[in-house]
């Protein structure tokens, strides 16, 4: 069974710095490109980042852009997502996720989420 | 910037047909998929590429990609299909785009 299981979430002052942890199991996790997405109470779905299999490739949303960092670690079968200079407008659930393999953001597992909370 | 449209909500009775569309210009040329999601759940994908349906969704769970205009059609639809209802593709580029989302109401 494929799991996804985020941590690292919490309430940070703006300007601050958190760590997201994503630990999969139930897959072969280097054979999939992963993703982070995030979503605003009570808004929609916004992609974030994703990274491709050995880590060579990654991609950005514009917002989040020389703040945010995306990494992974095969070994340990765990995906991070470093954030930086956050923001008020950086508050959401963030999940972790993993992409179909038949494709490189296009997502068929989802974890539960963490929460980040930016406000002073 | 590019943009998946969908309709805010759409309500239908139980056993109705339920259809929600997402409008984009690369369409035509993108697959797409959606996602449900259920209150306080992370999304689950019910269709992907256009028109297949993972292991253990519903066969009533469709979808369709013609012209600039994808399609969730949910046949015979249930109270328990209540929830959001998010588009996803990409746009010309390749940058990953959902769309904002319909609220579905079964009653």
């Amino acid at each position: 069974e494929v799991q996804l299981v985020e941590s690292g979430g919490g309430l940070v002052q703006p300007g601050g710095s958190l760590r997201l942890s994503c630990a999969a199991s139930g897959f072969t996790f280097s054979n999939y490109w992963m993703n982070w997405v995030r979503q605003a109470p009570g808004k929609g779905l916004e992609w974030v980042a994703n990274i491709k299999q050995d880590g060579t490739d990654k991609s950005y949303v514009d917002s989040v852009k020389g703040r945010f960092t995306i990494s992974r670690d095969n070994a340990k079968n765990s995906l991070y997502l470093q954030m930086n200079s956050l923001r008020i407008e950086d508050t959401a659930v963030y999940y972790c996720a993993r992409v179909l393999l038949s494709a490189k953001t296009a997502i068929d597992y989802w974890g539960q989420g963490t929460l980040v909370t930016v406000s002073s | 910037s590019y943009e998946l449209t969908q309709p805010p909500s759409v309500s239908v009775s139980p056993g109705q047909t339920a259809r929600i569309t997402c409008s984009g210009d690369t369409l035509s040329k993108k697959y797409a998929y959606w996602y449900q999601q259920k209150s306080g759940q992370a999304p689950v994908l019910v269709i992907y590429e256009d028109g297949k349906r993972p292991s253990g969704i519903p066969e009533r769970f469709s979808g369709s990609n013609l012209g600039t205009m994808a399609t969730l059609t949910i046949s015979g639809a249930q109270v328990e299909d209540e929830g959001d209802y998010y588009c996803y593709s990409t746009d010309s580029s390749d940058n990953p785009l959902f769309g904002g989302g319909t609220k579905l109401t079964v009653l």
